[in-house]
């Protein structure tokens, strides 16, 4: 079965610099969620999208910046890098069913892209 | 607010022996709960979920989470522990139907030894 395809899954960056990370999310499901985990930390929430609109945000910091596509595909864009920001990357989707069904509230995680800043 | 308390950073265990990783929530509506397992520089697998119903869930890999209302908890148990069960393991909690970030624990790391 497909699953959440990230890219690229590592990535080395001077401070200052900028990166892109790229989420695929799981054919049909319409919700992308972005999360943060650095060295020996839980994945902390960044932001979220529901059909291409932001549905939520967590501890993102201005310098970054994300969206989702008409295809739903989903971009995490950090400018000023700074070393604090290396950290493994996790991008998930989720099919949101419409509230009348239930929902099984199950996230589908990537591999995760491994950001390293020097 | 949710949020989620797991007992002990590191737990070790022997082969063979029972594993038993504590999860506590907090939540003002019906949580679902869920057991994620990382294992060294790869991505979160689910291994368990409760959204309703019984309350005494099964996994994959043998695992098993009781949800108690009462106690607020969602302990994740294995009656035998293998070696390939090293890995990290995250509770996690969300709101119940509809948009479903997750909030998670901060995880327990399981060492198994021969």
């Amino acid at each position: 079965a497909a699953g959440v395809i990230q890219s690229p899954r590592h990535l080395i960056k001077e401070k200052r610099e900028t990166a892109t990370l790229k989420c695929y999310p799981i054919p049909r499901h319409d919700t992308v969620y972005w999360y943060q985990q650095g060295p020996g930390q839980d994945p902390q929430f960044l932001i979220s999208f529901y059909e291409k609109m932001q549905s939520d945000k967590g501890s993102i910091p201005d310098r970054f910046s994300a969206q989702q596509f008409s295809d739903y595909h989903s971009e995490l864009n950090m400018s000023s890098l700074e070393l604090g920001d290396s950290a493994l990357y996790f991008c998930a989707s989720q099919k949101t069913m419409g509230l009348v069904d239930s929902n099984t509230g199950e996230l589908f995680f990537g591999e995760g892209s491994r950001l390293t800043v020097l | 607010a949710q949020s989620v308390t797991q007992l002990g950073s590191h737990v070790s265990v022997s082969e063979g022996a029972l594993v038993l990783l504590r999860c506590n929530y907090s939540s003002s509506v019906p949580p679902y709960l869920f057991w994620y397992v990382q294992y060294p520089n790869q991505g979160l697998q689910l291994l368990l979920k409760y959204t309703t119903g019984a309350t005494l869930v099964k996994g994959i890999n043998g695992f098993e989470a009781e949800f108690k209302k009462s106690e607020t908890s969602f302990h994740l148990t294995k009656p035998s522990a293998h070696m390939s069960d090293a890995a990290e393991y995250f509770c996690a909690v969300s709101f119940s139907g509809g948009y479903n970030k997750l909030i998670f624990g901060a995880g327990t790391r399981l060492a198994v030894h021969p």
